[in-house]
């Protein structure tokens, strides 16, 4: 499958904690975005990574990709309860294919 | 807000039935996405719209067809529904191919 695969597939952590997420895929990819969903409403583009990009930041939002290792992860810094929401890799596939593919999604809670 | 809006955002209907989707993309955005959304199948890219013509396949079952008209708004024609068939069903715009896309608010679909 080339379907991504986001870790862990659930995270619970205090307000103001960071949090961490990763994605792994198994294609080559020329970008990897990061996108936002919360409970049962439509997804919010967060970032986008190139494939020559080690590391992007918007905010508090840290992303970081490693091709060789097909990997990417996720960090959102001094969480807050609004946080709380599913997050999703998505890139786009080899072969000429133009729809992204998503992981599983990581479910994350922010405690108050 | 995306900009991206999706009518209606609830539709019951019974098996065998035949419904239409709707969505009209961000100002400007040429490409338009569908996707659907389960528990079991998590989301899933189904077809590709770019200025009118039909751009890339997913995993878009045989009785499902969409179409983009002149004014770039699409519609998603699912017919001979099926219980499996209930799904949220996202429509997404983006300015260029490849790119982050803006995702609408979804139609939730149930089959009884």
């Amino acid at each position: 499958s080339q379907q991504g695969e986001e870790d862990p597939q659930a995270l619970s952590i205090q307000e103001g904690e960071n949090a961490t997420m990763n994605c792994s895929y198994k294609t080559s990819i020329n970008n990897l975005q990061w996108y936002r969903q919360n409970s049962g409403r439509g997804l919010v583009h967060l970032i986008l990574i190139r494939s020559n990009e080690r590391e992007k930041h918007s905010g508090r939002l840290r992303v970081t990709l490693d091709t060789s290792k097909k990997s990417s992860s996720l960090l959102i810094t001094a969480s807050r309860a609004a946080d709380t929401a599913s997050y999703f890799c998505a890139f786009y596939p080899g072969g000429g294919a133009d729809g992204l593919t998503f992981g599983k999604g990581t479910h994350l809670i922010i405690q108050p | 807000d995306s900009g991206v809006t999706q009518t209606p955002k609830h539709l019951i209907t019974a098996t065998g039935q035949r419904v239409t989707l709707r969505c009209s993309p961000r100002s400007g955005d040429l490409s338009v996405y569908w996707y659907q959304q389960s528990l079991d199948q998590g989301l899933q890219f189904l077809i590709q719209y770019y200025n009118g013509e039909e751009r890339a396949k997913g995993n878009i079952l045989e009785r499902f067809s969409a179409q983009q008209f002149p004014d770039l708004h699409s519609e998603l024609n699912l017919s001979s529904l099926e219980l499996g068939d209930s799904a949220l069903y996202f429509c997404a715009s983006s300015a260029f191919v490849r790119d982050e896309q803006y995702f609408g608010p979804g139609t939730r679909l149930t089959v009884t």
